[in-house]
């Protein structure tokens, strides 16, 4: 069973450009989650999705960051007009989504870097 | 709101056991993990306690909370090169179902020879 996918693993930007970045759950997994974490800091939570839903974007910037999560295919985190505040790395996570604890699983991450 | 607070820093030496300090804030019942995070990698759930525990135990590692102070505590038994990475802990939002999970800042572990 193949863990959380992310990809791509690094991206450069150049400040205005788009930045996208997906994720592929585990198998069995309806919920995905993406996390960001600065430099020398914690992750902070951005948004949390199932299928064809956002569930929680409370830790999404209201501006230029969207999330989805399409019936097929994988989740997308869109980044537009990129600037050099969002160079960071970017963490996937899924769960199978049980009542109780609901264990995450994270994927290797994408570090993007904008020049 | 909910804030997770870790020391920064840890250095032991190989064979030593490593303990890791936590303490979060929610008062309500809350899941809590902790995970490893290597160098350039993702994170590794290493395991979680539901806050109506004191203690889990799962090979070398044993978790220890005490819920009067919300103090949450990792000990490595027998600490390796190889544990060497950064550790966090986290508290699931109860007022999200536990799906949102709040991360301290991690402790860097170093295990030197």
């Amino acid at each position: 069973n193949a863990g959380v996918m992310q990809n791509p693993r690094h991206l450069v930007r150049r400040r205005g450009q788009e930045a996208r970045l997906r994720c592929s759950p585990m198998k069995g997994h309806s919920h995905v989650y993406w996390y960001r974490q600065l430099p020398e800091e914690g992750l902070k939570f951005m948004v949390y999705l199932q299928k064809e839903n956002i569930i929680d974007e409370s830790g999404m910037p209201k501006e230029r960051f969207s999330a989805e999560f399409p019936k097929e295919g994988p989740s997308i985190l869109r980044i537009q007009q990129v600037v050099r505040g969002d160079s960071a790395a970017y963490f996937c996570a899924s769960s199978p989504y049980r009542e109780g604890t609901d264990t995450q699983y994270f994927g290797p991450g994408t570090r993007l870097t904008v020049l | 709101g909910e804030d997770v607070e870790q020391s920064l820093f840890l250095s032991v030496r190989e064979g030593d056991s490593s303990v890791i300090n936590c303490t979060y804030t929610d008062s309500s019942s809350t899941y809590l993990y902790w995970y490893k995070q290597e160098p350039g990698a993702g994170l590794q759930l290493l395991t979680y306690i539901f806050s109506n525990m004191d203690m889990k135990q799962d090979q070398r590692l044993t978790v220890l909370l005490n819920k009067k102070d919300k103090h949450l505590s990792l000990r490595i038994a027998d600490t390796q090169t190889g544990d060497s990475a950064i550790y966090f802990c986290a508290e699931g939002d109860p007022n999200t179902g536990f799906q949102k999970l709040v991360f301290g800042t991690g402790t860097r572990l170093l295990v030197s020879p």
